[in-house]
């Protein structure tokens, strides 16, 4: 079975810092990668995704993400972070031939940005 | 604001009750699925719908059972209730073709006791 793991599960940070989320899956077929963000109080949001082409995606909020296929690695970044990041990162996984279409979320990063 | 709605957003249930939880997808939207977030983790699929039927299920057992209405809101109904339940049950729609983007509601907390 498909299954999505998150490096840290508690990440505390100042601002302008640089944040880097590890996120390593386990399937080997064709896959579309995602970050969802989860501010507190507010719903999980689409921060970027990875469908194909150019391994490296933009998403809002300067956020930045990496696929690295032979590492089954989705890491995201962000250059110099604010007070504002401060939410719970997912990873998530959709396998392309799975029946439904079906997200496998990893457990999720906090990240708590000190001002 | 994603235009997924769900309700309600708080429940207290006693353990063997029944409960149903109710979402409705943003316009648009062809299929609904149902994810389980346990404190501290992350979310763990249940089921998901297309044009009223099942169209995938992750394990959970035949308790956790649902239903999409031909207007595209959904309902997710759990039977005999036990305590590890106790968690927020998220509502996503999207749209077939978009590569598994899935847009989600804020949840329904659910505490059985």
């Amino acid at each position: 079975a498909q299954s999505v793991s998150q490096h840290n599960h508690h990440v505390i940070l100042s601002e302008a810092a640089s944040l880097e989320l590890g996120c390593n899956y386990s399937y080997g077929g064709t896959v579309n990668l995602f970050w969802y963000v989860q501010y507190p109080g507010q719903h999980l949001q689409l921060l970027l995704k990875y469908f194909s082409g150019d391994p490296l995606v933009k998403g809002i909020k300067g956020f930045e993400a990496e696929f690295i296929k032979s590492k089954f690695s989705f890491n995201l970044r962000k250059p110099s972070v604010q007070w504002s990041d401060t939410a719970e990162y997912f990873c998530a996984v959709n396998q392309i031939k799975a029946a439904g279409n079906k997200l496998t979320f990893g457990g999720g990063t906090r990240v708590l940005v000190k001002p | 604001e994603t235009g997924v709605t769900q309700s309600p957003t708080h429940l207290i249930k006693t353990r063997g009750q029944q409960v149903t939880l109710r979402c409705s997808s943003q316009s648009g939207h062809n299929t609904v699925s149902w994810y389980q977030q346990a404190l501290g983790q992350g979310p763990q699929f249940i089921f998901q719908y297309y044009r009223e039927e099942e169209n995938g299920r992750g394990n959970f057992p035949p308790r956790f059972s649902g239903l999409q209405f031909p207007n595209y809101s959904s309902e997710l109904n759990v039977n005999a209730l036990e305590l590890d339940d106790s968690a927020l049950y998220l509502c996503a729609s999207s749209l077939v073709g978009q590569g598994g983007i899935q847009y989600f509601g804020a949840g329904t907390r659910l505490s059985v006791l």
